[in-house]
C-alpha cells in the first residue's frame, strides 16, 4: 500500500516571500502521479500542480513549482511570491495509473499554510 | 472546466433520521465517483468508490449499511447516511473521475457539512 507523509502540520510565511512544503511517499510502483491540492477556508479542493513520475522535469504552474526526487521519494512544493490568498491547507497526494487503481488518491495529513501580511 | 456540484451544502438533522447527499458532474460523464469524509483540520478519508451501474466499494471500517451509495447515472451519485447520529457529523466531499490521457483526474465537489443533533 502507498503512504504519503507530510511532516509539517503548520507553516507560516510573510507575504511576497518563498515557502517550501515537504512531502514524502512510499511505493513499490515505478509509474505513478503526484499532486498538490489546496483547500482554502471554503474547503473546496483545488488542484495546484501535478507531476508524472516518468517525467524527470519538475512541474511548474506560475508561482508554484515542485522538487521531485524519485529516488528519495520526495515531492516538495515551492510557493514563490506568497500571497494572502495562498493561505490554505495543502495536501500532497499519490495516484497509481488508472488501470491498477481506478484512480483513487492517497492523501497526506496536510500542512496548514498561513501567509502573513 | 470540469465542475462537480454537491447538494445540499449544509444540513442539520435530528438523530435517527436519514440524510441524502447528491453529487453531480455538471459538464462531463463520470464512470467513477468517490466519497470522502473530513474531520476538522484533518485529511480526507476515502469512504467508498462508486461505479456507475454497480455496487460501491467501501473502505475497511466503513459501514455499508449506514452509508448507502447509489451511482444511478454517469452524472449522479448519492450518499445516504441512514439513522444518523451525532458521531456522523462531519464534512462530506465527493469527487468525480475524468479520464485525461494516461490517468484519471479527480474533480471535487464543494462539500456538504452534516450536523446531527
Amino acid at each position: 500500500a502507498q503512504t504519503v507523509t507530510q511532516s509539517q502540520p503548520e507553516m507560516s510565511v510573510q507575504e511576497a516571500e518563498t515557502v517550501t512544503l515537504s512531502c514524502t511517499y512510499d511505493t513499490s510502483e515505478s509509474n505513478y502521479y503526484l499532486f498538490w491540492y489546496k483547500q482554502p477556508p471554503s474547503r473546496q479542493m483545488i488542484l495546484v500542480i501535478r507531476q508524472e513520475a516518468y517525467k524527470q522535469q519538475n512541474a511548474t504552474e506560475n508561482r508554484f513549482s515542485v522538487n521531485f526526487q524519485k529516488a528519495a521519494k520526495s515531492f516538495s512544493l515551492k510557493i514563490s511570491d506568497s500571497q494572502l490568498g495562498d493561505t490554505a491547507m495543502y495536501f500532497c497526494a499519490f495516484m497509481k495509473p488508472q488501470e491498477t487503481s481506478g484512480s483513487r488518491l492517497t492523501f497526506g495529513e496536510g500542512t496548514q499554510l498561513t501567509v502573513n501580511p | 472546466g470540469a465542475v462537480v456540484s454537491q447538494h445540499p451544502s449544509r444540513v442539520i438533522c435530528k438523530s435517527g433520521t436519514s440524510v441524502k447527499i447528491e453529487c453531480r458532474s455538471l459538464d462531463f460523464q463520470a464512470t467513477t465517483m468517490f466519497w470522502y469524509r473530513q474531520f476538522p483540520k484533518q485529511s480526507l478519508m476515502l469512504m467508498a468508490t462508486s461505479n456507475e451501474g454497480s455496487k460501491a466499494t467501501y473502505e475497511q471500517g466503513v459501514e455499508k449499511d449506514k452509508f448507502l451509495i447509489n451511482h444511478a447515472s454517469l452524472t449522479l451519485s448519492t450518499l445516504t447516511v441512514t439513522s444518523a447520529h451525532p458521531e456522523d457529523s462531519s464534512f462530506y466531499i465527493c469527487s468525480a473521475s475524468l479520464a485525461l490521457g494516461l490517468y484519471n483526474e479527480q474533480f471535487f465537489g464543494p462539500g456538504t457539512r452534516l450536523t446531527v443533533l
